[in-house]
């Protein structure tokens, strides 16, 4: 079974610029999460959503930050501007309730 | 809110065994979780552990639970160099997987 797949899996791109994550998860999961992992902070929550819908988005940093899950199969995690200070892996997961969540390989983004 | 956590590093030769424990403050957790994060990837889970149960065994892995205290370890027996990681402990709340900061284990050969 394919997991979950991210693309880019590596991203650098200079301050200011528009930057696009994606996310295709595990066909019949119904959750999908986006994750942020930094040395100082760790393993962060930013938004999820159930059946495409987003339930909780109190850890999405500011408004520069916007996420979508236009269908079941995709999602996107949007930064514009991006900022030196959001270099980080970010992950994706999905689940199918009650079942634990599985990640994809992150994408690993540098803003210079 | 709910915490969960984990000392930051250990370190055990190969051959011995390793215990990496967590706490949790969540009384309503369901399920518990290891998962294991190797450079560069993802984390990948590794076993888990309903919240009405004790103990599991899988392989060289053992997960042990105790609910009153909130305390979950897990063992890993003849580790290997193989097993060096990063390992994160995970409950589910009402609604929510809450992670903890990671333990990274290094195997001195």
């Amino acid at each position: 079974d394919a997991g979950v797949i991210q693309s880019p899996r590596h991203e650098v791109t200079e301050m200011g610029q528009e930057v696009t994550l994606r996310c295709k998860p595990i066909s019949g999961h119904d959750y999908l999460f986006w994750y942020r992992q930094t040395m100082m902070r760790g393993l962060e929550l930013l938004i999820y959503f159930n059946n495409n819908v987003p339930i909780d988005d109190s850890g999405m940093p500011e408004d520069r930050f916007s996420a979508k899950m236009p269908n079941a199969s995709f999602s996107t995690l949007k930064i514009q501007p991006s900022e030196p200070r959001d270099s980080a892996v970010y992950f994706c997961a999905s689940s199918a309730e009650p079942q634990p969540q599985h990640f994809g390989d992150g994408t690993r983004l540098s803003i210079l | 809110g709910e915490d969960v956590e984990q000392s930051l590093f250990l370190s055990v030769r190969e051959g011995d065994s390793s215990v990496i424990n967590c706490t949790y403050t969540d009384s309503s957790s369901t399920y518990l979780y290891w998962y294991k994060q190797e450079p560069g990837a993802g984390l990948q889970l590794l076993t888990y552990i309903f919240s009405n149960m004790d103990m599991k065994q899988d392989q060289r892995l053992t997960v042990l639970l105790n609910k009153k205290d909130k305390h979950l370890s897990l063992r890993i027996a003849d580790t290997q160099t193989g097993d060096s990681a990063i390992y994160f402990c995970a409950e589910r709340g009402y609604q929510k997987v809450t992670f903890g900061t990671g333990t990274k284990l290094q195997v001195i050969p």
